[in-house]
């Protein structure tokens, strides 16, 4: 089966960096991507990685380690508009060709004045 | 600026009634997904569309649910009959061609079952 591991929240102040990790077990893996959602609002997209390493953009970066089963969102340059819940989700390979996102149950960031 | 929209952005119906969600993809996306969130199981894919075949409704109770894409412009999820359990928020998202890990989320259908 999959499964994702991610803390289910997070505090954090202004300015500040915050990591949040997560830990994947899947059948297949294509790579690991990152949703943010607002309260009352629908995910958004922030990030995709599908090899190793870091990948950044603004303040925000993702890392992927395939071999730990391991990745982490990293936000820089805390802003209270990031307060929001952090998905992180790994292409199932499934049945069908393109398989389909599993995600985690995410993680509550709270950014502190 | 291309968004997915749904239809309704809310809906509280009795028990037993039929509730009909819509979903307008963005144009050009070939993927099209339907999700369920509430608190305790969190994000649950139901089912997905690639070119409006159906790839994937493992998710999706089928004695009560059915989605279907009668165009490439429009798809729907029907929950008939509706139960209290079914209440929660309702996503629909589209993709690129090939585009599973980043999809596009419309606003949801907040769903209410009395």
């Amino acid at each position: 089966g999959q499964s994702l591991e991610q803390p289910s929240e997070v505090t954090a102040v202004e300015g500040a960096i915050v990591q949040i990790n997560c830990t994947y077990q899947t059948s297949g893996f294509y790579g690991l991507s990152w949703y943010q959602q607002h309260d009352g609002g629908a995910p958004t997209f922030l990030s995709y990685n599908a090899l190793d390493g870091l990948e950044e953009t603004g303040r925000f970066s993702s890392f992927l380690s395939r071999s730990d089963s391991y990745g982490y969102l990293l936000l820089q340059e805390l802003q209270m508009k990031d307060s929001a819940s952090y998905f992180c989700a790994v292409r199932d390979k499934g049945e069908n060709q393109g398989g389909k996102l599993i995600f985690g149950q995410g993680t509550e960031l709270s950014v502190k004045p | 600026d291309a968004r997915v929209t749904q239809t309704p952005r809310h809906k509280v119906t009795e028990m037993g009634q039929e509730v009909t969600m819509r979903c307008q993809p963005i144009l050009g996306h070939n993927t099209v997904f339907w999700y369920r969130q509430t608190m305790m199981q969190g994000l649950e894919l139901l089912a997905y569309f690639r070119n409006r075949a159906p790839l994937d409704d493992s998710g999706m109770p089928k004695d009560r649910f059915s989605a279907e894409m009668p165009d490439a412009t429009l798809a729907t999820l029907k929950i008939q009959p509706s139960e209290p359990r079914d209440s929660a928020v309702y996503f629909c998202a589209s993709g690129r061609q090939g585009g599973v890990d980043e999809q596009y989320f419309g606003p949801g259908t907040r769903l209410t079952v009395t």
